[in-house]
């Protein structure tokens, strides 16, 4: 059974400061997804990790996967307040009877003033 | 209309009723989902087609009932279902089972 594991579950931080959150897999998998949901909404899509060593940032965040070690980082650079949310990763896998994106727990985020 | 489209997007059903969770996806995607979310447990993955045929069904009641009948389009029908059902059902599509899935708003479903 595929397992995805993150953490923190939560994280309460101030503006300004530095964070990473943290995604372990337990199979071989060379893509990695992280999403974004803020409260009451659905999942918006974040970055695609398809390789060992994929590095991807977009503004204030920059998520990276190293396959080898099944774990992938989400970074969070000087956290503003927007990016307030819970953070999904999730591994896509097929075969084995786990075909479909298994998801992590999630990490809520809660950036203060 | 572009992406992926929910409806409803709210549901209040008693336990006796029969309803239907309806998804279109237009994305031209081969593969489609569904995901139930609940403040319980984390996102759970119910429901797996593929080219509409379902390759993926993690031991989910029989009171859900999904039906795919072509690549845009995915049914979830509820029947006889239970308060602790009550949850944040969630529709998603992806080019592939193991690519990148893009999700639909949700509909909340409330059981009384």
């Amino acid at each position: 059974e595929l397992k995805v594991e993150q953490n923190p579950l939560f994280l309460s931080m101030q503006e300004g400061k530095n964070y990473t959150i943290y995604c372990n897999y337990s199979t071989t998998s060379d893509r990695l997804y992280w999403y974004r949901q803020d409260p009451g909404k659905s999942l918006e899509s974040l970055f695609v990790l398809l390789s060992n060593g994929a590095v991807k940032q977009e503004g204030r965040l920059m998520a990276s996967l190293d396959t080898k070690a099944r774990l992938s980082t989400l970074h969070i650079t000087a956290a503003v307040h927007d990016l307030s949310a819970t953070y999904f990763c999730a591994v896509g896998y097929s075969g084995g009877g786990a075909d479909g994106l298994t998801f992590g727990k999630g990490t809520h985020l809660i950036i203060q003033p | 209309e572009t992406g992926v489209t929910q409806t409803p997007r709210h549901l209040v059903m008693g336990m006796t009723n029969k309803k239907s969770l309806k998804c279109e996806q237009h994305l031209g995607h081969n593969a489609m989902y569904w995901y139930k979310q609940s403040a319980k447990k984390p996102l759970e993955l119910m429901f797996v087609y593929s080219l509409e045929e379902r390759v993926e069904n993690n031991s989910v009641p029989s009171r859900f009932s999904p039906e795919c009948p072509n690549s845009s389009h995915l049914f979830l029908h509820l029947h006889t279902l239970q308060p602790e059902d009550s949850a944040l059902y969630l529709c998603a599509s992806s080019r592939q089972v193991y690519t990148e899935a893009f999700f639909g708003q949700g509909t909340r479903l409330t059981v009384v």
